[in-house]
This record gives structure tokens, C-alpha cells and sequence, in this order.
């Protein structure tokens, strides 16, 4: 049974840099088939996609974030990150990390870590 | 990008009845369309994709059909373990979701 775990400091000041890394167990994080993203729920809003990337680095993003969001892969460790950059109150949010089925839907997720915004 | 619309945003209902979810699309995606649930304290959980297919190990009371822009989830006997938000999440052209709509067991 694949398991995701997100892991990452629940607290990040504004403008700075929120970094989260989700650990891949009971299954590959190397497959041709499927890629690794993350997701989003701000309070009261719709789940909302962030990004998604292969194991092989072929990454995709949220056209509406691409210029604030990296993901990356770490194979060797059997994780994926992402980065969201210059961060404000409207980032607070549960951040899901996600394997999906190429870019279609999603199979498994973590059960979500609360990151909030403030100073 | 495309807008999935949900209804309703809230419903209750009974163990044993039967429930429908709608979802729509603002532009067709053919059946590019999945559905989760998401329960208190739990990942959420893939139940149906490509609009009508069932995941490995959800129960059979759970189907979906629809396709073009008009979509729907149906849960056929309502169980107590149903209690949770049903999304429904368009892939025609990247991700995106609809509002969510919370499942009350009255």
C-alpha cells in the first residue's frame, strides 16, 4: 500500500519561502506512469492544483503560480519537494502531496499538513 | 481554465437512502472527470475516474456517470462510513477541482 507523508515547518512568515517534502513508501517513486504533485485547500476555497513532476524531471505547473512554484525529486531518498517562494496570508493552506496517474487523476494522497502565514 | 461547478454544496441524508451529486464543467471534457472523498482526518481518497470507473477496492454502492459538461457521483445505500466531502476534479486540460460538497447523515 503506497503511503505519502508531508513533512515542513507549519508556519512561515510572509514573503519568505515555504518548503515541504513529501516521503513516497510502500511503493517506486520511479515509474513512467504516474507523477508526483501537490495540492492545495485554502480555508473555505477548492482544492487547487500546484504542480506536478516525473521522476525522469519533467515538471508541470499551475499557470496562475508557475512563476512562485519549484518541485523537485529526490529518487535516491524516495521524496519530492516543493518550494513556494515570496508567500503571503493567502498561502495558508493544507498542502497535499499526491501521486497521480500521469497528468490525470490523483491515486493516492497524504493526509495533508496545515501551513500558515503569518508573522 | 476550465470551472467545475458543484451541487449541491451541502446535503443530509439517511443511512440506506440513495444520493446524487452533480458536477459541471464550463467547457466539455469529454470523461476526463475523478471523484474523492475526504473524511475527517483521512487522505483523501480516489473513488471513481474517468467519470464512470470504479478504484480498486471502493464499494460498488458508489458510481459515477455523465459525460461532455454534466457529470454525477451516486451513492445507491448510504452508509454511516459515508459521512464526507465529495469532490469532483476535471483532467481535460490540467487539474482543477470543484467546491466540494459535505455529506451529512441525518
Amino acid at each position: 500500500q503506497l503511503q505519502l507523508q508531508e513533512s515542513g515547518p507549519g508556519l512561515v512568515k510572509p514573503s519568505e519561502t515555504l518548503s515541504l517534502t513529501c516521503s513516497v513508501s510502500g511503493g517506486p517513486i520511479i515509474t513512467s506512469s504516474h507523477c508526483w504533485g501537490w495540492i492545495r485547500q485554502a480555508p473555505g476555497k477548492e482544492l487547487e492544483w500546484l504542480g506536478s513532476m516525473y521522476f525522469s524531471g519533467s515538471t508541470y505547473y499551475n499557470p496562475s503560480l508557475k512563476s512562485r512554484v519549484t518541485t523537485s525529486v529526490d529518487t535516491s531518498n524516495s521524496q519530492f519537494s516543493l518550494r513556494l517562494t515570496s508567500v503571503t496570508a493567502a498561502d495558508t493552506a493544507v498542502y497535499y502531496c499526491v501521486r497521480g496517474r500521469n497528468l490525470q487523476y490523483l491515486d493516492s494522497w497524504g493526509r495533508g499538513i496545515l501551513v500558515t502565514v503569518s508573522s | 481554465d476550465i470551472q467545475m461547478t458543484q451541487s449541491p454544496s451541502t446535503l443530509s441524508a439517511s443511512v440506506g437512502d440513495r444520493v446524487t451529486i452533480t458536477c459541471r464543467a464550463s467547457q466539455s471534457i469529454s470523461d476526463w472527470l475523478a471523484w474523492y472523498q475526504l473524511r475527517p482526518g483521512k487522505a483523501p481518497k480516489l473513488l471513481i475516474y474517468k467519470a464512470s470507473t470504479l478504484e480498486d477496492g471502493v464499494p460498488s454502492r458508489f458510481s459515477g456517470s455523465g459525460s461532455g459538461t454534466e457529470f454525477t457521483l451516486t451513492i445507491s445505500s448510504l452508509q454511516p462510513d459515508d459521512l464526507a466531502t465529495y469532490f469532483c476534479q476535471q483532467y481535460n486540460s490540467f487539474l482543477t477541482f470543484g467546491q466540494g460538497t459535505r455529506l451529512e447523515i441525518k
